[in-house]
């Protein structure tokens, strides 16, 4: 089984301070991991994913992602927030098992706020 | 343009009325897939498609069917629906599996009275 714990479901940062948003998975076979980004009333679409090789990850407006195996996380980060970064952000694990499930796990989401 | 559409947008509907939401891509895509979104609990996948009729349960596929036979559409039906059935609904599509890039469709908001 797979699942994805997101640290904070509201976060608010101010205008150029760091972004950070917190994400941790479960899996039992290497995982592919995902950021994807709401805005509102929109679908989903993805800022970055790790499938396998270098684990940091960049990815769309300036955002990215690095894999830490032996901590099982996968956390956001932006080195300057832009008013444009309010959204909600959601990460998200899959894998391959030969012969199982071809499920896609989100986790629960976080709010992100920038304070002008 | 590349897309996923949805269909409707938005739904107010009662209790035990058959409805179907559909939904279609026209990126030939073979995976395809339903989530519900609710607050505090995120996406959480309904039903997933691997091609044309095969189809397989998520993790919370009570209460709702689906069906695909044409690869570029993959209906979602509730036969009876609840109101623990209101929620927003989303349509996603991908190349191969769920390890690629999924694109989502803009959404579908439903309320069962």
């Amino acid at each position: 089984a797979q699942s994805v714990t997101q640290l904070g479901s509201h976060v608010s940062v101010s205008e150029g301070a760091l972004v950070l948003l917190r994400c941790n998975y479960s899996s039992s076979v290497p995982p592919y991991l995902f950021w994807y980004v709401q805005y509102p009333n929109q679908g989903l679409q993805l800022l970055l994913k790790y499938t396998t090789g270098a684990t940091l990850v960049k990815g769309i407006n300036g955002f990215e992602a690095e894999f830490k195996k032996s901590e099982t996380s996968f956390h956001l980060t932006k080195p300057s927030a832009h008013m444009s970064d309010a959204a909600e952000y959601f990460c998200a694990v899959s894998s391959i098992i030969p012969f199982g499930n071809e499920k896609l796990t989100f986790g629960t989401g976080t709010r992100l706020t920038i304070i002008p | 343009e590349a897309q996923v559409t949805q269909n409707p947008r938005y739904l107010i509907t009662v209790t035990g009325k058959k409805l179907t939401v559909t939904c279609s891509q026209n990126m030939n895509h073979e995976y395809m897939s339903w989530y519900r979104q609710d607050p505090g609990l995120g996406l959480r996948q309904i039903y997933y498609s691997m091609n044309v009729e095969v189809t397989d349960k998520g993790d919370v596929p009570e209460g709702y069917k689906v069906s695909r036979k044409e690869k570029r559409n993959f209906p979602l039906i509730l036969e009876s629906p609840s109101p623990n059935q209101t929620s927003l609904y989303f349509c996603a599509s991908s190349f191969r599996d769920s390890t690629d890039t999924q694109y989502f469709g803009p959404g579908t908001r439903l309320t069962v009275l």
